[in-house]
């Protein structure tokens, strides 16, 4: 079975542009949850997405957003980029079959974004 | 609000020592505790977890933790460590009701193997 894949590997982008993520879960899951790692605030969830819904989010501004496909697939957007904004994200699948337990999430190679 | 206290930011061992890595938690109900394992370049992997049952837990690569109630403690050991060990290590946890999929992690420990 294939594992998460994110699109592209490494972006640079410069201050005030937007930019879009994408990535495709394990075949079969349908819960998608986004991560931003930065050396001063580490690890922090961002949202999750299951069927086409976000059902969980985090503490970030609208400029973060994200959406999901019927094909479970998803992309997280950032608008009006700001220095800070350089981290790497990271998405993470599960099979998200219940809000009621905890379903194993598997994490991609994540996207290096690098904002000039 | 959970948080989770990673003791010591960089660990060193030299090869075939114990490896301890720290990890305490806050919270007001049993958390679902994990360790997560990132090498360079990589995303996460899941190195062990405990959701409920026996509180010794066995994961991959000969790594255990142990869940102490009392201590609010899943503190991460290795026996021997070897060169391949060398990466940064987060603990990380799920309260319930925050969310199934929302996982709070600690700051991460790097660990150093030399041989």
């Amino acid at each position: 079975k294939a594992g998460v894949t994110q699109t592209p590997r490494y972006l640079i982008k410069t201050r005030g542009q937007q930019v879009t993520l994408s990535c495709s879960p394990i075949s079969g899951h349908r819960s998608v949850s986004w991560y931003q790692q930065t050396p001063g605030q580490g690890l922090q969830f961002l949202f999750e997405y299951f069927s086409e819904t976000q059902r969980n989010k985090g503490n970030f501004p609208g400029r973060f957003s994200g959406r999901q496909f019927s094909n479970s697939r998803s992309e997280m957007n950032v608008s009006t980029l700001e220095l800070g904004d350089s981290a790497l994200y990271l998405c993470a699948s599960s099979q998200g079959l219940a809000t009621s337990s905890y379903n194993e999430q598997f994490f991609g190679p994540g996207t290096r974004l690098t904002v000039l | 609000a959970q948080s989770v206290t990673q003791l010591g930011s960089h660990v060193s061992v030299s090869e075939g020592a114990l490896v301890l890595l720290r990890c305490n938690y806050s919270s007001s109900v049993p958390p679902y505790l994990f360790w997560y394992v990132q090498y360079p370049n990589q995303g996460l992997q899941l190195l062990l977890k405990y959701t409920t049952g026996a509180t010794l837990v066995k994961g991959i690569n000969g790594f255990e933790a142990e869940f102490k109630k009392s201590e609010t403690s899943f503190h991460l050991t290795k026996p021997s460590a070897h060169m391949s060990d060398a990466a940064e290590y987060f603990c990380a946890v799920i309260s319930p009701s925050g969310g199934y999929n929302k996982l709070i992690f600690g700051a991460g420990t790097r660990l150093a193997v030399h041989p």
